[in-house]
Order: structure tokens, then sequence, then C-alpha cells
């Protein structure tokens, strides 16, 4: 069976500092990959999905960014983290391909708190 | 994306059955309606997704109309285990990936 793999759960970081964030699947191959964030009281807003190492598109301007440098993995990152980047970040998977039907996993989610 | 419409919070006895409406009168031929739910700091479950038909699966039954601009999410016997935020969304492939566009969700509260 599929499973997919975040971490660190909870982080607090100062203004200014570099984020970095990891996800991994395990149990299937060239997964589509996504990286969500839900702010305080807010809904889910996409941020970057990748259909392939080395392929990411990117949904909303920001400070933010993100990697697969392989297959199972996606790593988001920032340079200097701004106090509105606190929040809720989740990675999601879904089978290869692009069919509509196909169904998208998330991940447990990492806390984020920029102090 | 189509957007959908959800109220934003039902109550619901436990052991009843919890009707969750959503209105998606801009949908497309091709997009499915997909219901998740989210337990505080937790990430999203995947409930159920459906095309045209009715669905059921072991969690809950998804209910379209036939002219697919509404659908209701159907918790037979809900627990209180299952006060969450409850997303309907509609989706399709585009671009080269499927993408899912949340809303604001219905916050249901299961009470004993």
């Amino acid at each position: 069976s599929q499973t997919i793999h975040q971490w660190p759960a909870t982080l607090v970081q100062p203004v200014g500092s570099p984020l970095s964030l990891e996800c991994t699947v395990e149990g299937t191959s060239n997964p589509n990959l996504y990286w969500y964030r839900q702010a305080a009281g807010r809904g889910l807003q996409l941020l970057f999905y990748s259909v392939g190492i080395g392929q990411i598109s990117s949904e909303v301007p920001q400070n933010l960014s993100a990697s697969r440098p392989q297959d199972r993995q996606f790593i988001l990152s920032s340079k200097k983290l701004l106090l509105s980047d606190s929040g809720f970040y989740l990675c999601a998977w879904s089978p290869p391909g692009t069919r509509a039907g196909n169904t998208i996993y998330f991940g447990e989610g990492s806390w984020l708190t920029v102090v | 994306d189509a957007k959908t419409t959800q109220p934003p919070s039902m109550d619901c006895a436990e052991g009843r059955a919890a009707n969750l409406p959503c209105n998606h009168s801009t949908i497309s031929g091709n997009e499915y309606v997909y219901w998740y739910r989210q337990i505080h700091s937790q990430g999203p479950q995947y409930i159920i997704h459906g095309l045209k038909n009715n669905e059921t699966n072991e969690m809950a039954s998804l209910i379209i109309t036939e002219d697919r601009k509404s659908s209701t999410l159907i918790l037979p016997h809900a627990t209180l285990r299952d006060t969450a935020v409850y997303y309907c969304i509609v989706r399709v492939s585009q671009g080269g990936s499927e993408k899912l566009v949340f809303g604001k969700g219905t916050k249901l509260t299961v009470n004993p």
C-alpha cells in the first residue's frame, strides 16, 4: 500500500531564517505531488504541484519554492521566512497520469510558526 | 475549477444520519465531485467521489442530482468522531495534473 511521510511535524522558526519541509511517498512510482498551505481559520491553498522529477508548477507568487530531486521526494523551501508564512503545510500525492478521477491523498501536515 | 457552496456549519445528533449539502451550479461535464474531511490539526481525509452516479463506500454515500448542480454527502450513522470540517470540491484535469481547490467547508458537530 502507498504511504506518505512528511516532516518535521512542528517547527518554530525566526523571521528571516530558511525553511525546508520534506515529503516522501512510498509504494508508488511517478506520483503527482502537491504542497498545500492552510493559514489559521482558512481553507487549503495549493502552492505547488509536480508531475515528475524537476517539473514544478507554482500556483501563487510568494517567497517559497519547491523541488523534486527524486521521483517520490518533494521539498518545500524558503530562503527567508516571513511572519505570513506561518501555517499548516500539507504534502499530498495522487496516482500518475491526468485522470480527473484520481484521488489525492494527504500527509499529516507540518505546523510552521514564524516568530 | 468550478466553485462550490456549502453551509458554514451544521449539527447532528449521534447515531442519526448527517446530510451535508453542496452546490456546484457551474460544474462542467468532466468535473468530479470530491468530499474530504479534516479533523483539527490533521491532514484532510478522503471520503468519496463521483461523476454522475450515486456512490457508496464504507464511510459514506454521495448523492448527485441529475443535473449535477448539487450533491449531498450522507454519513448514515454519525458518531462523535465524525465531528470535522467537510469539504466539497469539484476537480478537473488540466495543465498536466489534477488540482483540488478547497473552499471553507462545513463544520459538522456531532452531539451526544
